[in-house]
């Protein structure tokens, strides 16, 4: 069965210092991964796909098949990074669903 | 935002009683789904939907039902409300490229 592990609840880090949340996963089909942020009681918007391998708003992601990882990365940290991080895994066939793991509260602080 | 809505915002209900949510999208988008969101859990797949009547379960679907008669709304209803079910419901769409987008969601309280 799919899986995705987001090992930290909650990451702190100081405004300019380099960032990066962990998510890994557990698939036996080729994987589609996404990662998607959720400020304050908003609703969750699209932040990455890994197919796409786009920068958006100074974050990267890289997929490594090996590592069965998909870490999010981001050299310099701004206070309006501070958000909810969600990892999710795309499981294509019936219905393109997808498991979503726990989530990582991004504290940027001062 | 997609052209994803959702009614109510807010609801506060008591326990036994029916409630329905609906999702309503505007670009005619085949697939929707519902999710809940709570604390420890991040986001659980409750049903989904690949088309007008035809509806699948997710990984948390007991004590939900679905329904979508047409392609814009696709209803979420708790037949029976149980205070296991207070979360922040949210509807999502699929775009033609394969990724999900999400409504603003729903805060349900069950007291």
């Amino acid at each position: 069965a799919q899986r995705v592990t987001q090992p930290e609840k909650l990451l702190s880090v100081f405004k300019g210092a380099p960032v990066e949340l962990k998510c890994n996963y557990s698939y036996s089909g080729s994987p589609e991964l996404f990662w998607y942020v959720q400020y304050s009681r908003q609703r969750l918007q699209l932040l990455l796909r890994h197919i796409s391998r786009e920068s958006i708003k100074g974050f990267t992601a890289d997929l490594n098949k090996g590592e069965t990882s998909f870490h999010l990365k981001k050299p310099f940290a701004q206070e309006e990074d501070s958000a909810m991080y969600y990892c999710a895994l795309l499981t294509t066939g019936g219905g393109n669903k997808l498991t979503f793991g726990t989530g990582t509260q991004l504290k940027v602080e001062l | 935002d997609a052209g994803i809505t959702q009614s109510p915002r807010h609801k506060v209900t008591e326990t036994g009683t029916p409630v329905t949510l609906r999702c309503h999208q505007t670009e005619n988008h085949r697939y929707m789904y519902w999710y809940r969101q709570d604390p420890g859990h991040g986001l659980r797949l409750i049903h989904y939907s690949y088309g007008v009547k035809d509806t699948d379960k997710g990984e948390v679907s007991d004590g939900y039902s679905v329904s979508r008669s047409k392609t814009e709304d696709f209803l979420l209803t708790l037949e029976s409300a149980t205070s296991s079910q207070t979360s922040v419901y949210f509807c999502a769409i699929r775009s033609s490229r394969g990724e999900q987008y999400f409504g603003p969601g729903t805060r349900l309280t069950v007291t």
